[in-house]
């Protein structure tokens, strides 16, 4: 069974201070990678998609991808209240379906 | 092209009865997705099709389910003798291939 995994949570960040969300897979073939959020009653939303080993950034939002370790992260600077909402990480393996983890829900402190 | 389109936004049925959910992917997508959530969970994958073709079914899902994407366009979700444990958000989401995946808003079903 080929699986995501997510520390649920919660977790509170005070605002203005990084926020790091972790995700571990089980598939050393997986290429795609991706984070979505979703606030409460909403469909999920993509924030950032990875293929490749190293970093990527947009704007105040960054994901790492380490396939050897296989993990991936998101890191959110200057957290805002509105980052408030449920993080989901979600994995193609090989070129399979996409399979979500549980997520983590992240609050924001003011 | 709006984006992924999901009809009806919300489904009020009585146990026992059959429904039917519509997804309309993105024009250009050939991967289409159907998932179920339940609060405090992630997405639980049901079945997902590349063009009319249906690759997998999860285990998990009853044979009151079924899904339909008769020319790798629309595609359809009908849940027949429902029950009150099938209440859940239904998610449907299209992608190219194993690229980005993006999601219509959603039906919420509720069984009473």
């Amino acid at each position: 069974q080929k699986e995501v995994e997510q520390n649920s949570g919660p977790l509170s960040v005070p605002e203005g201070a990084i926020a790091s969300l972790n995700c571990t897979y089980s598939d050393r073939g997986s290429q795609s990678f991706f984070w979505y959020r979703q606030y409460s009653g909403k469909s999920p939303e993509l924030i950032m998609s990875i293929y490749s080993n190293g970093d990527k950034e947009d704007g105040r939002f960054t994901a790492q991808l380490n396939k050897a370790s296989q993990y991936v992260s998101l890191l959110i600077r200057d957290s805002q209240p509105s980052d408030s909402a449920t993080y989901l990480c979600a994995v193609v393996f090989g070129n399979e379906k996409l399979t979500f983890g549980t997520g983590t829900r992240l609050t924001i402190i003011p | 092209d709006t984006g992924v389109s999901q009809d009806p936004r919300h489904k009020i049925t009585k146990r026992g009865q059959n429904v039917t959910f519509r997804c309309d992917p993105i024009s250009e997508h050939n991967r289409l997705y159907w998932y179920r959530q339940t609060l405090g969970q992630g997405p639980e994958f049901l079945t997902y099709f590349q063009n009319e073709a249906q690759l997998e079914k999860s285990r998990l899902l009853s044979d009151r389910f079924s899904a339909e994407r008769p020319k790798g366009s629309f595609s359809t979700l009908e849940i027949q003798r429902t029950e009150q444990g099938d209440s859940a958000m239904y998610l449907c989401a299209s992608s190219l291939g194993d690229r980005e995946a993006f999601f219509g808003q959603g039906t919420r079903l509720t069984v009473v």
